[in-house]
């Protein structure tokens, strides 16, 4: 089965509203959680991540909420801007002595409409 | 200039025929991995490669083998390759250590087609 599920496979979202962008994860043993960004054509780059023990994580416009006990993390956009309109992929892993077996969901693709 | 690069970018094969995909990243990266795309599936990894000669297998590594005889190289080899190996397959590695140990650095993707 899914180990890193993106339930919603897009999403539109008008110009400086929020974008939420879900992710919902089988493994307890998990405990890195990143969303990266993918634009068509185009290999996949790091937005943001987090390790476990935080539950959340801002960075600019962008917040990464972890819900370790619903097993679930969340990517929030806010002020969304026509540049955003990408794939966003999900990801998550077991830090393994330095490097993670990074698991992906099926991304969600995002519209940002002006 | 942190690169992650990939040859070839684009790629047609017959059904049968051996297929070779390289990865060269200038990095130092200990660990580098290969994934391949396809619609409605995200990413799926094929293999891990925590330094040379130590690879693991990822969760589709059936009809794959790969070779990582240098730091800096790590190859996909398909042996006979297959109709459903059409893909998008993108190479990446990772730091292993410090800081950010866990981002994965992508590289341009291969589109590999086979007929």
């Amino acid at each position: 089965g899914q180990q890193v599920k993106q339930s919603s496979p897009s999403l539109t979202v008008q110009e400086g509203g929020i974008s939420i962008l879900n992710c919902d994860y089988e493994n307890d043993m998990f405990d890195y959680f990143a969303w990266y960004k993918k634009y068509p054509d185009n290999s996949p780059t790091l937005l943001i991540s987090v390790r476990s023990n935080v539950d959340k994580r801002e960075d600019g416009r962008l917040t990464v909420f972890l819900n370790k006990s619903g097993k679930h993390f969340s990517l929030h956009i806010t002020a969304s801007q026509p540049e955003d309109t990408a794939v966003y992929l999900c990801a998550a892993g077991e830090n393994q002595g330095g490097s993670a077996k990074l698991i992906f969901g099926e991304g969600t693709k995002l519209t940002v409409s002006s | 200039d942190m690169k992650v690069t990939q040859m070839p970018r684009y790629l047609i094969k017959r059904m049968g025929e051996n297929v070779l995909l390289e990865c060269g990243q200038d990095m130092s990266h200990e660990t580098m991995y290969w994934y391949r795309q396809d619609p409605g599936l995200g990413l799926q990894l094929i293999y891990i490669s925590y330094d040379v000669d130590s690879n693991s297998e990822g969760d589709i590594p059936k009809g794959y083998r790969v070779s990582r005889k240098k730091r800096e190289h790590f190859s996909l080899i398909l042996d006979s390759a297959k109709t459903n190996q059409t893909s998008v397959y993108f190479c990446a590695s990772s730091p292993g250590t410090g800081g950010g140990a866990e981002t994965l650095y992508f590289g341009s993707g291969t589109r590999l087609t086979v007929l």
